[in-house]
């Protein structure tokens, strides 16, 4: 199972929207509304940020969304702010037998 | 509050086994999925595999099949990740997340990660 293709890094000014893609197969992405999205500060443990493809969890700021289409699902993050500077990995579902695959990681840049 | 708590950072030889533990508090450990994710220095997330406390169900990453085993004890809501042979290349930090049970497939929250440094 390879790993899902996100951008390098993404950098944007503050209040601008960045969004970041996460390319798959229709084994993965295309295949299941299970994508979900993880925000990871230098040093510290992934946060969940967005679960099955659009949904945020509790506490997590309505300037993150997420969707898809086909095998690309993407995140976006609206209004830019100083402390969404982190690296963010996507991740999907991939059947029973490799259940789960990451993204390779996008840095995002506030400038 | 729902906590995931690691044990601390180990320094081993090459060859030499290796048991990391992941603590589960403040909710019922045994109806969620616990996972292990690997983070080498400077790169990305790898899912390992995902074991279920309740009956120990557990499913591997072809990559880290046969590499690893992923064992839990219900009892003392803990789950374990362990090398009998550890490689340098296995230097890394690993995390442990919880997964709901039911069709819902993320992770959260996430264990502080626990750093693995296999050195000669």
């Amino acid at each position: 199972q390879s790993a899902l293709t996100q951008p390098r890094s993404v950098s944007g000014s503050p209040g601008q929207s960045v969004t970041i893609s996460c390319t798959g197969t229709s084994s993965d992405v295309g295949g299941y509304n299970y994508v979900s999205w993880y925000q990871q500060h230098p040093g510290k443990a992934p946060k969940l940020m967005i679960y099955d493809v659009s949904k945020r969890p509790s506490g997590v700021p309505d300037r993150f969304s997420g969707s898809k289409s086909g095998n690309t699902a993407s995140l976006t993050i609206s209004g830019l702010q100083a402390e969404d500077e982190a690296d963010y990995y996507c991740c999907s579902y991939a059947g029973s037998y490799t259940p789960y695959v990451f993204g390779t990681g996008t840095k995002v840049t506030v400038l | 509050e729902v906590q995931l708590v690691q044990s601390g950072a180990e320094v081993k030889k090459p060859g030499e086994s290796l048991k990391i533990s992941c603590k589960g508090s403040g909710y019922s450990f045994t109806s969620y999925w616990i996972g292990w994710v690997r983070q080498m220095p400077g790169k990305g997330l790898e899912w390992m595999g995902i074991i279920y406390p309740g009956d120990s169900d557990t499913r591997y990453s072809p990559s880290f099949q046969g590499q690893v085993t992923i064992s839990a004890d219900k009892s003392i809501s803990t789950a374990y990740l362990q090398w009998s042979s550890l490689k340098a290349s296995d230097t890394a930090m690993y995390y442990c997340a919880r997964r709901p049970s039911g069709y819902t497939n993320w992770f959260d929250p996430w264990g502080q990660g626990t750093l693995v440094t296999v050195s000669s």
